[in-house]
């Protein structure tokens, strides 16, 4: 069955960077996109980005842009998300997500990764 | 960036039939946003409803349905359940880029 498997929780200080990873499974990891999207504390989705696997193209929410960074390695069909100069309203649950080629939407999800930073 | 709106809550009775909408800042949603709609409930990871407008997961209950109304994409719950009490959110792709509402509270009571 498909699976996304995300890294464990995270705890950061302010200004370092965080790397999560999620490892997908159960299909041909460069046939689907893979999108990832946070969810601060008591808060609604929110959207960051999208990586193309097969070629390792990106596309950034306006955001993020200059503070993410989302790679892929398809030998261990693993995709990345780095987020640099963290900041305390950087504190979320990070999930990644396969996204349809066509439609670009998600179908299956990751369990989430837990990100905190604090001094 | 666009903004994508949801009301932030909604009620509906045991058995009941319910509609959430989706409109975006830009104009009418249309197909070519290719709506999709997720029901989170807490402490859990979202679960995607409805794709492409209208289209249901092998896991998506019978009684939700994904359409267009006047404008906007419509979820629309039919003999709501005690379960389906959660947060809903609509997702609309824009050239690549896709954006959130803000997520609709559903309460079945």
């Amino acid at each position: 069955q498909v699976q996304l498997v995300q890294s464990g929780a995270e705890v950061k200080k302010p200004g370092a960077s965080v790397k999560v990873s999620c490892k997908a499974s159960g299909y041909t990891f460069t046939s689907y996109y893979m999108h990832w999207v946070r969810q601060a504390p008591g808060q609604g989705l929110e959207w960051m980005g999208i990586i193309n696997p097969s070629g390792g193209s990106t596309s950034y929410a306006q955001k993020f842009q200059g503070r993410v960074t989302m790679t892929r390695d398809t030998s261990t069909s693993t995709v990345y998300m780095e987020l640099s100069s963290l900041r305390s309203e950087d504190t979320a649950v990070y999930y990644c997500a396969r996204g349809d080629v066509v439609t670009y939407g998600m179908d299956v999800w990751g369990q989430g990764t837990t990100v905190t930073v604090s001094s | 960036q666009a903004v994508v709106t949801q009301e932030p809550s909604l009620t509906v009775s045991p058995g009941g039939t319910v509609t959430l909408t989706c409109g975006s800042s830009t104009g009418a949603v249309t197909s070519g946003h290719y709506p999709y709609w997720f029901q989170q409930k807490p402490g859990q990871a979202p679960r995607t409803l409805i794709y492409d407008t209208s289209n249901k997961h092998s896991w998506t209950p019978a009684r939700f349905s994904g359409s267009l109304l006047g404008g906007k994409a419509a979820l629309t719950l039919s003999g709501a359940q005690p379960e389906d009490e959660a947060e809903y959110y609509c997702l609309l792709s824009y050239s690549g880029a896709s954006t959130f509402g803000g997520g609709t509270k559903l309460t079945v009571l």
